[in-house]
């Protein structure tokens, strides 16, 4: 089945430090991948996504990430973590009418 | 007007009751859908919605009944759910492209269900 993989389900970071979220799919067709972000009790919102055109895609909040198709990966940075970055993340991809959702990584922002 | 509305926010009932979520988006989505969210777990597709006919069904219990009164509107009636049926359920919408569904989904706040 094609899937994401997210690594490492608790992500503790220091404010000002960088954050990295890491993301691998699997796939034999370029896919559609996206990155998620749930802040406590409230829905899913779109931080960036990749479909086509140029690898290295900017979010908002300050997040960005690039698509490396040799590396499988879709991985998630933001050069200086702050207090409100604390959240769930969750990877995706598109496929089969359907998005496939990694098992996510709770960040936890040290002060 | 890029929102997602849910309604209730929150909702506990028993396991006779019969209670609905209701769902809305004035984007012009022709793609609507029901996840289910357990904790600190990944939404689980339930139910797709495109231009108003069911076109996925997750294979979900018979107690969850969805149902897409118009274009902007979906609801999901629960009826005789169980304790494990307990989760927050999320709401999105995206546009529809022919053929297939790509496009980025948005999401409401979800309802949080509690089923005693």
């Amino acid at each position: 089945a094609q899937s994401v993989t997210q690594l490492g389900s608790h992500v503790s970071v220091s404010e000002g430090a960088l954050v990295l979220l890491r993301c691998n799919y699997s796939s034999s067709v370029p896919p559609y991948l996206f990155w998620y972000v749930q802040y406590p009790n409230q829905g899913l919102q779109l931080l960036l996504k990749y479909t086509t055109g140029a690898t290295l895609v900017k979010g908002i909040n300050g997040f960005e990430a690039e698509f490396k198709k040799s590396e499988t990966s879709f991985h998630l940075t933001k050069p200086s973590a702050h207090m409100s970055d604390a959240a769930e993340y969750f990877c995706a991809r598109y496929g089969n009418n359907r998005l496939a959702f990694g098992k996510g990584n709770q960040v936890v922002v040290i002060p | 007007d890029t929102e997602v509305t849910q309604t209730p926010k929150h909702l506990v009932m028993g396991m006779t009751n019969k209670k609905s979520l209701k769902c809305e988006q004035h984007m012009g989505h022709r793609a609507m859908y029901w996840y289910k969210q357990k904790a600190k777990k990944p939404p689980e597709l339930m139910f797709v919605y495109s231009y108003e006919k069911l076109s996925i069904n997750e294979s979900v219990p018979s107690r969850f009944s969805p149902e897409c009164p118009n274009s902007s509107l979906l609801n999901l009636h629960l009826h005789a759910l169980q304790p494990e049926d307990s989760a927050l359920y999320l709401c999105a919408s995206s546009q529809y492209n022919t053929g297939h569904l790509l496009t980025e989904q948005y999401f409401g706040p979800g309802t949080r269900l509690t089923v005693t």
